[in-house]
């Protein structure tokens, strides 16, 4: 079954240091894309950073970065500097592309809920 | 700008109402997503379609169904509307099948209903 887990309901970082979050994912697809969301207090989903299952190199977007390992399933995101505005909840997701009778799906973790301390 | 639309932000109906959620995209999307977000839950995929007339059961498609008649709308349907479906509800969408570089999904805004 397809599944994505986010092992860190809440967590704290303070200002101006780093801190990452955990993501794995289950599925025998060998066809995938892997993304981060945040979602502030205010609902809308912003699109963070992508892999796809075929990149070899890990995905970077200003201060985001994604540690893809996938022999271990692993898809963490690395916020480097963090900032006020960064607290959040980060969502991560997969997406299948379809070979393999996983056509088109598209699921997400539960989700970890960031805070930022002054 | 690439926009999805969700039909109503806030609804409140009666147990026992049929309920419809419309969700409309603009960009010739392939697949559209229906998911319920609850607090400590995530988001939870009701049921997504990669295609006209195509759908697939998502994780908890108890007590929804859904239509896609056209490739633009995606309409999810709570046929007898109960008080655990209160919650928010997000459409999504996304390109299909091919080249996954720079791929990424679009949402709705969210449509919150209560159910009294």
């Amino acid at each position: 079954a397809q599944k994505i887990t986010q092992t860190q309901p809440g967590m704290f970082v303070q200002e101006k240091e780093a801190v990452t979050l955990d993501c794995t994912y289950d599925t025998s697809d060998q066809s995938y894309g892997l993304f981060w969301y945040k979602q502030p207090s205010s609902g809308e989903m912003i699109f963070l950073i992508y892999q796809g299952s075929y990149d070899e190199q890990n995905a970077t977007e200003g201060r985001y970065s994604l540690n893809f390992q996938k022999a271990r399933k692993s898809a963490n995101l690395v916020i480097s500097a963090s900032q006020l505005g960064d607290s959040a909840m980060y969502f991560c997701a997969m997406f299948l592309w379809g070979y393999g009778g996983s056509q088109g799906n598209l699921i997400f973790g539960k989700g970890t809920k960031l805070s930022v301390k002054p | 700008d690439v926009k999805v639309t969700q039909s109503s932000r806030y609804l409140v109906k009666r147990t026992g109402e049929k309920v419809f959620l419309e969700c409309v995209q603009d960009m010739d999307h392939e697949n559209m997503f229906w998911y319920r977000q609850d607090p400590g839950l995530g988001l939870r995929l009701i049921y997504f379609s990669y295609d006209v007339k195509m759908k697939e059961k998502g994780d908890i498609p108890e007590g929804y169904s859904v239509s896609r008649e056209k490739k633009e709308r995606f309409s999810l349907i709570l046929e007898s509307a109960s008080t655990n479906q209160t919650s928010m509800y997000l459409c999504a969408s996304t390109f299909g099948l091919g080249d996954s570089s720079g791929n990424t999904i679009y949402f709705g805004e969210g449509s919150w209903l209560t159910v009294v």
